[in-house]
């Protein structure tokens, strides 16, 4: 069975703190989203990789894909970056469907 | 504005009848598809559609129906909805699926 799986299920902070938030997958995937969902429900897209990195603002998102892993880095967090914080996964071989981690609900203390 | 419309943002209704929750996007997204989130089970994907005419089970589709007759369309149709499908839906789309998702405002349902 594909599964996704992300740690820690939950984390608070210090606002300023460097935040990492992993997740792990079990076979090889297409492709690995992070999605963010505040207190309220919306859900918003932050990154889409299939390699590397990418950048945007105070966030960092990795991935190795020879150890299945990825990582979401916030640098100098914000109590405004608290939310859940969920990776997504499609798998190869013509399947177009997503597979969820059960999401890292993150607080940054004042 | 690009964006995905989902409605009834809330909707509370009884066994048995039958509902339909829209979704619509105008983006031009060939990739469209149905998420439930529960509380401990995380987002749970119940149909995708890759384009017009052309839908697919995810990993939770009993008792739901899907339709795509417009390519910016996709309802999620409950046609005898049970209590167990009480839970927060979310529509999305993207040019496909492994590009940026857009998700709607989401329809938190209530099945008495």
């Amino acid at each position: 069975k594909n599964e996704v799986e992300q740690s820690p299920q939950n984390l608070t902070a210090q606002e300023g703190e460097f935040i990492t938030i992993n997740c792990s997958y079990s076979v090889g995937i297409s492709a690995l989203h992070w999605l963010q969902q505040h207190p309220g429900g919306g859900i918003v897209s932050l990154f889409m990789l299939s390699s590397g990195k990418k950048k945007h603002g105070r966030l960092i998102a990795t991935i190795n894909i020879q150890e299945k892993h990825s990582s979401l880095h916030i640098t100098a967090s914000h109590p405004r970056d608290s939310a859940v914080y969920i990776c997504a996964v499609s798998f190869p071989f013509g399947n177009e469907k997503l597979t969820f981690g059960t999401g890292t609900r993150l607080t940054i203390i004042p | 504005e690009a964006q995905v419309t989902q409605n009834p943002r809330y909707l509370i209704t009884v066994t048995g009848k039958k509902l339909t929750v829209t979704c619509s996007q105008n983006m031009n997204h060939e990739y469209m598809s149905w998420y439930r989130q529960d509380p401990g089970l995380g987002l749970r994907q119940i149909y995708y559609s890759m384009n017009v005419e052309v839908t697919d089970k995810g990993d939770v589709p009993e008792g739901y129906k899907v339709s795509r007759k417009e390519k910016r369309n996709f309802p999620l149709i409950l046609e005898s909805p049970s209590p167990n499908q009480t839970s927060l839906y979310f529509c999305a789309s993207s040019l496909t699926v492994n590009e940026k998702l857009f998700f709607g405002s989401g329809t938190q349902l209530s099945v008495l």
